[in-house]
Formats: C-alpha cells, sequence, structure tokens
C-alpha cells in the first residue's frame, strides 16, 4: 500500500539555525498539508498547498516557516531559524484529489531544537 | 473560538467490551468529522468520516455518530481487543480538501 514518507526521523538542531523537513507524498496525490504536534498536545495545522501555492496557513506559520515542491517526488518545509518551541513532531499529510476528505499521514519527523 | 473536547482521561476497558469515546465541539459548524487513531511516536491514521447530513456510519466493529445538534459525536469500537489501544483523535473540517482541526485525542487501553 502506497505510503507519505518523511525524512529524517529524528532531527536534532540549535536554535537559530535552519532546518528543512522533508516529505514525499502518495505519488498521485495532488493536496499536501503539514501538521505539527508538541510532545502531549493536539496535532495543529501549519499549512496547506496545491498547484504549487499555498492554499491555507495557520497562524503558526509566520515568515520564518516556508514550503516548496522543488520536484515532482517532493515537499518540503523549511524553518529559517529555529527557536525552541519549534521543538515538535512534524506530520505531512496529503489527499489524492480537490474533493476528498480522508488525509493520509506520514510517520513524522521529530524536530529537537537546543 | 473554535474549541473540540475530547476526554484526556485515558478510558480503561475489558477486552471484548464496546469502548466509547466522545468528542464535543463549540464554536464550529464542520461539514464532517473524521476519527483518526494515533500510536505513540507515529502519524494519525484514518479510520472513519461522517458528515454533516449523516447520523451513523459503520465499519467492521467501528460505529460513528454525529448530532450536529448536541455538537458531539461518538466513536464506538465493539468486540475491543488489545490492539486497539491507541490515541483516538476526532478532527473536524469544513470543506473538502480543507485543514482539519483536531481534538486533543483520547488514549484507550484495553486489557486481556
Amino acid at each position: 500500500e502506497p505510503e507519505v514518507t518523511q525524512t529524517p526521523s529524528h532531527q536534532v538542531t540549535q536554535m537559530g539555525q535552519e532546518v528543512i523537513l522533508r516529505c514525499v507524498p502518495i505519488s498521485n496525490h495532488l493536496y499536501f498539508y503539514w501538521y505539527r504536534q508538541i510532545l502531549g498536545q493536539k496535532v495543529e495545522f501549519l499549512v496547506s498547498f496545491y498547484n504549487n501555492e499555498i492554499s491555507e496557513k495557520s497562524e503558526i506559520f509566520d515568515d520564518q516557516f516556508s514550503v516548496e515542491r522543488p520536484d515532482g517526488s517532493n515537499f518540503t518545509l523549511k524553518i529559517r531559524s529555529t527557536k525552541l518551541e519549534d521543538s515538535a513532531m512534524y506530520f505531512c499529510a496529503s489527499i489524492w484529489r480537490v474533493n476528498s476528505y480522508e488525509q493520509y499521514f506520514g510517520p513524522g519527523t521529530r524536530l529537537t531544537v537546543t | 473560538s473554535q474549541k473540540i473536547e475530547q476526554n484526556s482521561e485515558a478510558l480503561n476497558i475489558q477486552e471484548g467490551k464496546t469502548a466509547t469515546l466522545t468528542c464535543n465541539y463549540t464554536n464550529y459548524s464542520p461539514a464532517y468529522l473524521q476519527w483518526y487513531r494515533q500510536d505513540p511516536g507515529r502519524g494519525p491514521v484514518f479510520l472513519l468520516l461522517i458528515r454533516e447530513n449523516e447520523k451513523e456510519k459503520r465499519k467492521e466493529r467501528l460505529k460513528v455518530t454525529f448530532d450536529t445538534t448536541l455538537k458531539q459525536s461518538l466513536f464506538h469500537i465493539t468486540a475491543s481487543q488489545p490492539a486497539d489501544s491507541a490515541t483516538y483523535l476526532c478532527a473536524l473540517g469544513l470543506n473538502a480538501g480543507n485543514m482539519l482541526t483536531f481534538g486533543g485525542g483520547t488514549r484507550l487501553m484495553v486489557k486481556p
């Protein structure tokens, strides 16, 4: 069964450094998302991406964050200058068409900012 | 502001019994509601979807109800098994493809 994959599984970085989290959505999916989950808290929406542009973004997704689909398979989330409070699990998700509901989540990247 | 509440206390039940989890929401008019399963250190896995005009949905041992008047969804697992032990998340959406807003999840423990 096709899966969303994410790399790395765990990223440790120092405060102020840039990080790029990578996702490979399911191959025929068209709509992509990033969510995050701080330890012990809710899964929170960050951004959605369709047709090479951002569709929706939350208040969390400020100027420090950016997303990109650099080629036909990868979908990346960049955090320009990490803060301690960016430490969380980051999940990529995708759906196969615009009028789909079921979101397929990847296994997540655990980001630890020290 | 929008609020989605799930029982934050763990639900402990005996194998073979029916588990019932609750999701309540306020200040929100979702077009649909979804239930996901999340295991420790893993991403959510989709289980069931119910739309605002549907009262009940079933899939194998799972049943979900949706009461838009009470602003509540109930999620049932019948004949529960230890393998059903996980955290169950409800998530609300306004339209297909839109962002999901998640509740905090309820941890279910099924004891043999």
